[in-house]
């Protein structure tokens, strides 16, 4: 199965753009990239998801390589309340109940 | 609208003792699933319900049972509890098993096994 890989953490500061990498390198063509992010003691809540093409939502934009062996997930102005462990997540084309988190990045965002 | 809530929030048991964990969603979703996360690590998936009357073993489903019981429920039983099921638990329900569908959360239940 196809793994993914973060840095562990990143730190930021407040109201600046924020670039969150994530390598999927044995990406199958149909596998969907998926972000959630957890907050501090609290379950994990959906950012974006994308296939091929980059997204945009009120959230943040993902940005996807053309070969799909990265992404990157860009919040563009960061605030306190985005400072939350980020998780870059494949969802698999020949069992997509299945969701593997891997250990995420933890963003800092300092004020 | 609630989504997704879990009781208990927190929990201390004995080793062997057994208890369940209740999991109920009120977004009509099809498929519901729990996951566990151990400190520092991300979620791993226990056992999942693609729709009302199945279920399915996940990443690590050894120690646990599941339950099914309704659309909006879904209950995990520890039978015999070990330490080595201390962690944090989270249900999640989404509308139904596709690769570009949502997963949301409860907030959680926090098991501590002495």
């Amino acid at each position: 199965d196809a793994k993914t890989t973060q840095p562990n953490s990143m730190e930021s500061n407040e109201e600046e753009p924020v670039h969150l990498p994530c390598n999927h390198s044995t990406i199958s063509g149909t596998d969907y990239i998926h972000w959630y992010r957890q907050l501090p003691s609290q379950g994990p809540e959906y950012v974006i998801h994308g296939l091929t093409s980059n997204v945009n939502n009120r959230m943040a934009s993902l940005a996807i390589a053309e070969d799909r062996k990265s992404s990157t997930l860009i919040l563009h102005r960061a605030t306190l309340r985005d400072a939350a462990v980020y998780y870059c997540i494949l969802r698999y084309n020949h069992n997509f109940n299945k969701f593997y988190f891997g250990s995420g990045t933890k963003l800092n965002v300092k004020p | 609208n609630a989504g997704v809530t879990q009781t208990p929030k927190f929990q201390v048991l004995k080793t062997g003792q057994s208890m369940t964990l209740q999991c109920a969603q009120d977004m009509n979703h099809n498929s519901m699933y729990w996951y566990r996360q151990d400190p520092g690590m991300g979620l791993r998936l226990i056992y999942y319900s693609a729709s009302e009357g199945t279920t399915d073993k996940g990443e690590v489903p050894n120690g646990y049972n599941v339950s099914r019981l309704n659309k909006r429920e879904f209950s995990l039983r520890l039978e015999s509890a070990a330490p080595s099921q201390t962690s944090v638990y989270f249900c999640a329900s989404s509308e139904a098993p596709q690769q570009g569908e949502t997963q949301y959360f409860g907030p959680g239940t926090r098991l501590l096994v002495l």
